[in-house]
C-alpha cells in the first residue's frame, strides 16, 4: 500500500492527450514538492518534472506538472508511442520523515 | 557527464550482509544529498534512505529502519548501504539516486536476491 495513491493504468490513442494523478496528504504532496519519474521497462527511472512543475533540460513541453492541495498531476500531450512507460510521482512526508512514491501508472499509447 | 555506478548486488541467504557501493562521477559528489531507491521484481519503486551531502543527516524507510545503514565517502566519490539481517523481501534491483528532493540521476541498478 503506498502513502501516493495513482491509477494502476491510463491508455490513449497518439497524439492525444492523456492525465496521471497522484494523490496524498498534507504531511507530503501538500506541503512538499513533487517530482514525477518515467521508467520504461528494463530501464532506470527518469527524471520529468520537479517542483511540482518544473522540466529538467531535454525533456520536451508536451510534458507537464501541476499540484493543488495535496493532489498532483502529471499531464502528457501529443502522445507518442515511445511514451509508454511507467510513471511514478514521488516527494517527502514531513511526518514519516521518508521519502514516498505512488504506486506507479503504465500508459499504453493505443 | 554524470554517473553512477552500483555494485555489490548478489545471491545471498537470509539473515546475512550484503554492502552496496554507489561510484559517483561528472559532479561534485560532497555538494549533493544521495539516496538508495528499490524495485522489486515487478513491482513499484520503494524508497529506501537518504543521506545528506555531508553525512550528517540520514533517513530510513521503516522497512530497513535498524537492519540497513546509509553512508557516504566524500574522499572517494562513492555511497554506500550496509544490509544486515536481510530477508526474503529484500529482493530488489537497488537504485543509488542523486538528490536530497527530486532524484535528477539514476544509477542503472544492482540486484539484490535474498535466498536460501
Amino acid at each position: 500500500q503506498s502513502v501516493l495513491t495513482q491509477p494502476p493504468s491510463v491508455s490513449a490513442a497518439p497524439g492525444q492527450k492523456v492525465t496521471i494523478s497522484c494523490s496524498g496528504s498534507s504531511s507530503n504532496i501538500g506541503y512538499n514538492y513533487v517530482s514525477w519519474y518515467q521508467q520504461v521497462p528494463g530501464t532506470a527511472p527518469k527524471l520529468l518534472i520537479y517542483d511540482n512543475n518544473k522540466r529538467p533540460s531535454g525533456i520536451p513541453d508536451r510534458f507537464s506538472g501541476s499540484r493543488s492541495g495535496t493532489s498532483a498531476t502529471l499531464g502528457i500531450t501529443g502522445l507518442q508511442t515511445g511514451d509508454e512507460a511507467d510513471y511514478y510521482c514521488g516527494t517527502w512526508d514531513s511526518s514519516l520523515s521518508a521519502g514516498v512514491f505512488g504506486g506507479g501508472t503504465k500508459l499504453t499509447v493505443l | 557527464q554524470v554517473q553512477l555506478v552500483e555494485s555489490g548486488g548478489g545471491v545471498v541467504q537470509p539473515g546475512r550482509s550484503l554492502r552496496l557501493s554507489c561510484e559517483a562521477s561528472g559532479f561534485t559528489f560532497s555538494s549533493y544529498g544521495m539516496q538508495w531507491v528499490r524495485q522489486a521484481p515487478g513491482k513499484g519503486l520503494e524508497w529506501v534512505a537518504l543521506i545528506w551531502y555531508d553525512g550528517s543527516n540520514k533517513y530510513y524507510a521503516d522497512s530497513v529502519e535498524g537492519r540497513f545503514t546509509i553512508s557516504r565517502d566524500n574522499s572517494k566519490n562513492t555511497l554506500y548501504l550496509q544490509m544486515n539481517s536481510l530477508r526474503a523481501e529484500d529482493t530488489a534491483l537497488y537504485y543509488c539516486a542523486r538528490g536530497p528532493l527530486e532524484l535528477d540521476f539514476w544509477g542503472q541498478g544492482t540486484l539484490v536476491t535474498v535466498s536460501s
